[in-house]
């Protein structure tokens, strides 16, 4: 079963403006990451936040964690077309010593044109 | 530097039928990891292997299999095929051994069953 909920399920905005993409899991973890997958192809990364840090910036990626509330934000700024794209949270625990992600259901933007 | 490469990229196979999937990892990645993806259950995983070892096992029924080789290339090998295994089936390598780096995804196999 996936560890967490994305919220929210669907969004669609105009290009320029920013997405804001929500993520909750349920137990501690080690790391958050954030994925992007586009048409059912593979995933690309695009930033993992440590459970020490509370923010991380990466181009037009901003992550917040919040580890007492168990939640993370991925917002993008400035959209554009080719943001489109399904975006996934994945949670390492802190017992869990190698590459096995729990991920949550995705959130997939629509930039319209 | 060559990316995560998975072979076949689509397959249809029949009930009852097993199925070998592979993945190459990229050059100089140890840890390979495989994924299920549906659109019921989402990203599932299946299994991790490092240095030729499974160290990791997701919840799944014993006809999910798999394995790594010395040149740290995987196969899993799915047997008894029932229709809910349809899925895309995503490989992810990584470079080191620990929980704080990033998953470098393949295209994925896109597994029909009949």
């Amino acid at each position: 079963s996936q560890q967490g909920e994305e919220d929210p399920q669907a969004l669609s905005i105009q290009e320029g403006e920013n997405a804001t993409m929500n993520c909750s899991y349920k137990t501690s973890i080690n790391n958050l990451q954030w994925y992007r997958q586009n048409s059912g192809r593979g995933l690309v990364h695009l930033i993992l936040i440590r459970s020490n840090e509370r923010e991380k910036h990466s181009g037009r990626l901003r992550v917040t964690l919040d580890t007492s509330k168990k939640s993370s934000s991925l917002l993008i700024t400035a959209s554009r077309a080719a943001d489109t794209a399904s975006y996934f949270c994945a949670t390492v625990g802190p017992d869990n010593y190698g590459q096995n992600f729990v991920f949550g259901p995705g959130t997939r933007l629509s930039v319209l044109p | 530097k060559a990316g995560v490469t998975q072979t076949p990229r689509y397959l249809i196979k029949t009930r009852g039928q097993q199925v070998t999937l592979s993945c190459s990892p990229i050059s100089g990645h140890r840890s390979v990891s495989w994924y299920q993806q549906t659109p019921g259950q989402g990203l599932q995983f299946l299994f991790e292997y490092f240095s030729e070892t499974q160290r990791n096992k997701g919840n799944f029924p014993g006809r999910f299999s798999g394995r790594q080789f010395s040149n740290s290339r995987s196969e899993m090998n799915v047997s008894t095929l029932e229709l809910g295994d349809s899925a895309l089936y995503l490989c992810a390598s990584s470079l080191v051994d620990s929980m704080n780096t990033e998953a470098f995804f393949g295209q994925g196999t896109r597994l029909t069953v009949v």
